[in-house]
């Protein structure tokens, strides 16, 4: 079956340092994201990438950095910058959205992260 | 800065009612508005979609309505079963130079009591 994979499911950091969170997909989507869910606040993006070896910063970047190689995947580093890491991040892809057609975009069940 | 705004936070609902959840959105390029449902410990799943063109979409229970002149869209979940208790989003999509972009409202937390 196609989809979006996450992992770690759940992940733990230690003050001062950086974390990976993967993010494969199969649907061979050129667009991949990058959203930070917390309580009340709905889904947040952070980083977005439209075609390898490209990516744009979201709203809210600073503390996060991203790469591109492979059209599959799109791993997502959480700094030491970032100070309240603590969150839901999840990953969606879709197909490459054209003026006046957006394309639904597709989730993975999330990497919960916490500090410890 | 929030670009679509939504309502209720949570809302009740006795099974086989109506849950009607409400966005409004701020004056920017958009072409796009989907809705997602997503459960607890899951990503969200796309349930219902609508561009401006179109005032009114139905998928089963699942209704959209969009008023571009109020800049105004709507979810109705007829006869609303147990199985539909999960948190509704609302989100708006911005084509723009530098790529695609959806913008997401807070969120509605709907529990349907059996």
């Amino acid at each position: 079956d196609g989809g979006i994979t996450q992992s770690p499911k759940y992940l733990f950091r230690k003050e001062g340092q950086n974390v990976t969170l993967s993010c494969e997909q199969n649907l061979n989507h050129d667009a991949m994201y990058w959203y930070r869910q917390d309580p009340g606040q709905g889904l947040r993006l952070i980083y977005y990438s439209q075609i390898v070896n490209d990516f744009q910063k979201g709203d809210i970047a600073e503390g996060y950095s991203v790469s591109r190689e492979k059209k599959e995947s799109f791993p997502l580093t959480v700094t030491s910058a970032q100070k309240n890491p603590t969150a839901f991040y999840l990953c969606a892809s879709s197909n490459v959205p054209k003026q006046g057609a957006g394309q639904p975009q597709h989730f993975g069940d999330g990497t919960r992260l916490s500090i410890l | 800065q929030q670009q679509v705004k939504q309502s209720p936070q949570s809302l009740i609902v006795q099974k086989g009612g109506i849950s009607i959840i409400n966005c409004a959105y701020e004056n920017t390029a958009f072409d796009y508005f989907p809705w997602y449902q997503q459960f607890p410990g899951k990503g969200p799943a796309l349930l219902i979609a609508i561009r401006p063109d179109v005032s009114e979409k139905k998928e089963g229970r699942f209704t959209i309505s969009f008023n571009k002149s109020a800049k105004q869209f709507s979810l109705h979940i007829m006869d609303s079963q147990p199985g539909d208790s999960a948190t509704y989003f609302c989100a708006k999509g911005s084509p723009s130079m530098s790529g695609y972009k959806l913008s997401f409202g807070a969120g509605t937390t709907v529990t349907v009591r059996a």
